[in-house]
């Protein structure tokens, strides 16, 4: 079983709030990322960590923004949820020492914007 | 940049037949093929992987072949069961701390 954790599972917002997206891993992992995934089933990397203070963008652009002060915590940020951002997000962490490194992933965060 | 190709996108198979499932990956540095397993409302979880020097690899009912000259690798699930139903997704990597490149996933329903 994973120890990888993301609340809130579900959250309906109207549009314009701010939202944040809670990710935590007690499995000590380096990496961490965030994936958004589209009714037609695909995930689309949008955000990963290598480690404390690092941050990158991945291959789908998103207006989220995501932070990593603490190893275990990785939260992504909307300043202004639109309906185009309904969508269930992902977290996932891995061991960077591992090749290839299994990915745990948590149950996810469906969002939807009104 | 990595280009992972999956198919078939649905695949409905009689409960105890075998289910098969193709991808076909683009840059050669690749050399980690794991499978993920996605049931309904949850995260997808790592069923079972395969490393570029391994042409095959077999966990009970599932198995992973791996064609390096062709690029392609092939879940095969044996004598499938209704709790086989999910999204199934392929992905390959490079190696170290590099990142996941996904297949556009298979849903995947056994019959009863």
């Amino acid at each position: 079983e994973a120890d990888i954790y993301q609340t809130p599972r579900y959250l309906v917002i109207g549009t314009g709030k701010k939202i944040t997206l809670e990710c935590s891993q007690t499995m000590g992992h380096d990496k961490m990322y965030w994936y958004q995934q589209d009714p037609g089933m695909e995930l689309h990397l949008i955000h990963y960590s290598y480690g404390v203070n690092s941050t990158e963008k991945g291959d789908l652009s998103s207006e989220s923004t995501v932070s990593r002060i603490r190893t275990e915590h990785f939260p992504l940020t909307l300043e202004s949820a639109r309906p185009s951002h309904t969508s269930q997000y992902l977290c996932a962490s891995s061991g960077l020492a591992e090749p290839g490194g299994e990915l745990f992933f948590g149950e996810g965060s469906r969002l939807t914007v009104l | 940049g990595e280009n992972v190709e999956q198919h078939p996108s649905t695949l409905s198979v009689q409960e105890g037949d075998s289910a098969v499932i193709k991808c076909t990956y683009s840059d050669s540095a690749s050399n980690y093929f794991p499978w993920y397993k996605q049931e309904l409302g949850k995260g997808p979880q790592l069923i079972i992987d395969i490393r570029s020097n391994v042409g095959e690899k077999k966990d009970q009912r599932i198995a992973v072949t791996l064609n390096k000259t062709a690029k392609h690798f092939s879940l095969h699930i044996t004598e499938t069961q209704p709790e086989d139903s999910a999204v199934y997704f392929c992905a390959a990597s490079s190696g170290y701390g590099q990142n996941f490149v996904f297949g556009p996933g298979t849903r995947l329903s056994v019959l009863p």
